[in-house]
Order: structure tokens, then C-alpha cells, then sequence
């Protein structure tokens, strides 16, 4: 199975300290997707990159919060100094850059910020 | 901006019963609409979707209608079964956003008695 993978799959950090979250998407796909899911509501987009390119974050995404894409590959979140409102979960999405085209998540990081 | 109303849950059912999720949207183009799941400890899933007016999306007994008159997207099951319980999206993608980001509902969570 080569589906979008997330790591680690839960994080347990204290207020102020740094987190780091990977995603590894489907090979083929050059569209990667960061959304967060609070505890019973859906998914919030956060930003999302075409091959190394970050072309869109969302107003959710604060100063704190930092994506890479490096080689266009697999993608980092980092979130400084965390504080308790970013206990959520973070999915990663993958795509071809094909209009409309199905985005495929990965399972998650559940991130709780003590 | 674009936004997902579904009906909130739990919806409890006994196997063999009817199953509707209501969805109705908003968009400031023209959206593509999605139903993704969430099983117990597992990420979203793509359901189905529809991608034009009138268009039926339909996988594993689900069904569902973009209708844009009412600007609904309404997901059925004739006969439920307790496999089926889970936490069901809807979303929509609008050509007008960039990237085609995803915007969600806040998820409907079913529950199928035996």
C-alpha cells in the first residue's frame, strides 16, 4: 500500500515547546494538502503546496506555524511555541494537479498540547 | 466565502433501516461535492462524489445527488448495516479556489444497532 503517510502518529508535548509533523504523499502526487481537525468538527484547510511551491496558507495558520515542501516530496508542519488551542489533529492530503481532483488523506497526527 | 452545513449527529439506527444525512452549501463558484467517512481509528475516506448539477455519486450502497437548485448534496442508504457506522463528511471543492482546497461540514457520526 502506498497511500499518504503521517508521522508521528500522536504527539503528547508541553505549552511552549516546538513539534515538528511529517507527511510522505502517494509518489505521483504534486499537490499536498495540511488541514486540522478539531475534536467533532471537520477538517480545516491550513495550506496546501504544488511540488516545492507553498501557494496558498489559510488565516488559521498562524506566525507559529511553519510548512516546507522541500524537493517536492514529502513535507514538514512545525508549530513553535505551542500552546493549548493546537491540540487537533493534523491530516495530510495528497493529489495530481488535475482540476478537482481527488485529494487521498493520510491517517493523521494527533497533536496534545498539555 | 464557501461553507458546508450537514446535519448533526448522532444519528442512531437499527440494521436494515434508512439512512439520509442532509448537506446543503454554499460556494462562490462551482463546486464539486464530496462525501468522505471516517471510520473508528481510521483516516477520511472518499466516499463519493459529483462533480456537475444532477450528477449521482453512488459506492457501496451510498448514494447521492448534487442538486444545484436547493444547492444540496443529501447522502442516502436503503439498508444500513452496523459496518456502515462511522463519521460521514460532506465537502466541496469550488473551481474558484485555488488549488481546489477542500471545505468541510462538521460531520455527522452514525451509529447501526444490530
Amino acid at each position: 500500500d502506498t497511500g499518504v503517510s503521517q508521522d508521528p502518529r500522536h504527539k503528547i508535548t508541553k505549552r511552549g515547546q516546538n513539534v515538528t509533523f511529517r507527511c510522505d504523499p502517494i509518489s505521483e502526487h504534486n499537490r499536498l494538502y495540511w488541514y486540522r481537525q478539531t475534536l467533532g468538527q471537520g477538517p480545516e484547510f491550513l495550506t496546501y503546496f504544488q511540488n516545492e511551491a507553498q501557494l496558498e496558507k489559510s488565516r488559521l495558520l498562524s506566525d507559529r506555524f511553519s510548512a516546507e515542501r522541500p524537493k517536492g516530496s514529502f513535507s514538514t508542519l512545525e508549530i513553535q511555541r505551542t500552546e493549548q488551542g493546537d491540540s487537533a489533529m493534523y491530516l495530510c492530503a495528497s493529489s495530481r494537479a488535475v482540476v478537482l481532483e481527488t485529494q487521498y488523506f493520510g491517517p493523521g497526527t494527533r497533536l496534545l498540547v498539555l | 466565502g464557501d461553507s458546508v452545513t450537514q446535519m448533526e449527529g448522532p444519528v442512531t439506527l437499527s440494521e436494515e433501516a434508512f439512512l439520509t444525512i442532509n448537506c446543503t452549501y454554499t460556494a462562490t463558484g462551482y463546486p464539486s461535492l464530496f462525501w468522505y467517512v471516517q471510520y473508528p481509528g481510521e483516516g477520511l475516506q472518499l466516499l463519493l462524489k459529483a462533480t456537475k448539477a444532477d450528477d449521482k455519486g453512488s459506492n457501496k450502497g451510498f448514494e447521492a445527488t448534487y442538486r444545484k437548485e436547493t444547492t444540496s448534496f443529501h447522502l442516502e442508504k436503503g439498508s444500513v448495516q452496523v459496518s456502515d457506522s462511522a463519521v460521514y463528511f460532506c465537502a466541496l471543492s469550488d473551481d474558484k479556489a485555488a488549488g481546489n482546497k477542500l471545505t468541510f461540514g462538521g460531520g455527522t457520526r452514525v451509529l447501526v444497532k444490530p
